[in-house]
């Protein structure tokens, strides 16, 4: 898997919106860009995840450059229960169903009230 | 619809004891993958198994760890001889191995081994 680079850390106020950047100038025309995060003592949970065109769920927007090198996941409002670790991570589709998900540092998101 | 499971939440161990961690996949998942977490560091991939096969061990130190994912019950990771540098959060994940393009991995809530 490629690598990425983010901020270590960010802040942000509860209810405003929240862009959390990711740099992957090496991705391969068959990597998605895939978002985890991490919530204080707890598991991993998928977030949102994209290939070219940018993405929207329940929890978030995924924002993807048209060279592809860079991303950008979008909180729209964030909460307090949105402070966590996130990761941005590279998946190839040509990986089999069970590559593992290789995980960086991530960026702390801090949310103040 | 019951997520990932993984039992004890908490474990302690004495130096040289063995360390049994349980994970039970969501339903009707068949892979499942151990993650470690050692304190202040990101998480690393262990192992990644499918029913009764072992299909990446890569991150797996080379003594004292084994994992297994019989046909039947649910996937082991077992430390022999745990030493104080085991201490860490051990989390399972699992999916159902479609060979999806989203291929998301859903996690349990970890296992948090200290050795005393």
């Amino acid at each position: 898997d490629a690598k990425t680079t983010q901020p270590n850390s960010m802040e942000s106020n509860e209810e405003e919106p929240v862009h959390l950047p990711c740099n992957h100038s090496t991705i391969s025309g068959t990597d998605y860009i895939h978002w985890y995060r991490q919530l204080p003592s707890q598991g991993p949970e998928y977030v949102i995840h994209g290939l070219t065109s940018n993405v929207n769920n329940r929890m978030a927007s995924l924002a993807i450059a048209e060279d592809r090198k860079s991303s950008t996941l979008i909180l729209h409002r964030a909460t307090l229960r949105d402070a966590a670790v996130y990761y941005c991570i590279l998946r190839g589709t040509l990986n089999q169903a069970g590559t593992a998900l290789i995980f960086g540092k991530g960026t702390t998101l801090s949310v103040s009230s | 619809n019951a997520g990932v499971m993984q039992n004890p939440r908490h474990l302690v161990r004495r130096r040289g004891q063995e360390a049994r961690l349980r994970c039970s996949p969501m339903k009707g998942h068949s892979h499942v993958y151990w993650y470690r977490q050692l304190p202040e560091e990101g998480l690393k991939f262990m192992v990644y198994l499918q029913k009764e096969n072992i299909i990446d061990e890569s991150g797996m130190p080379k003594e004292r760890f084994s994992a297994e994912f019989p046909k039947e019950g649910p996937s082991i990771l077992r430390i022999q001889q745990v030493v104080r540098g085991d201490s860490a959060a051990y989390f399972c994940a699992s999916s159902p191995g479609l060979a999806g393009v989203r291929n998301e991995q859903f996690f349990g809530p970890g296992t948090r081994l200290t050795v005393l």
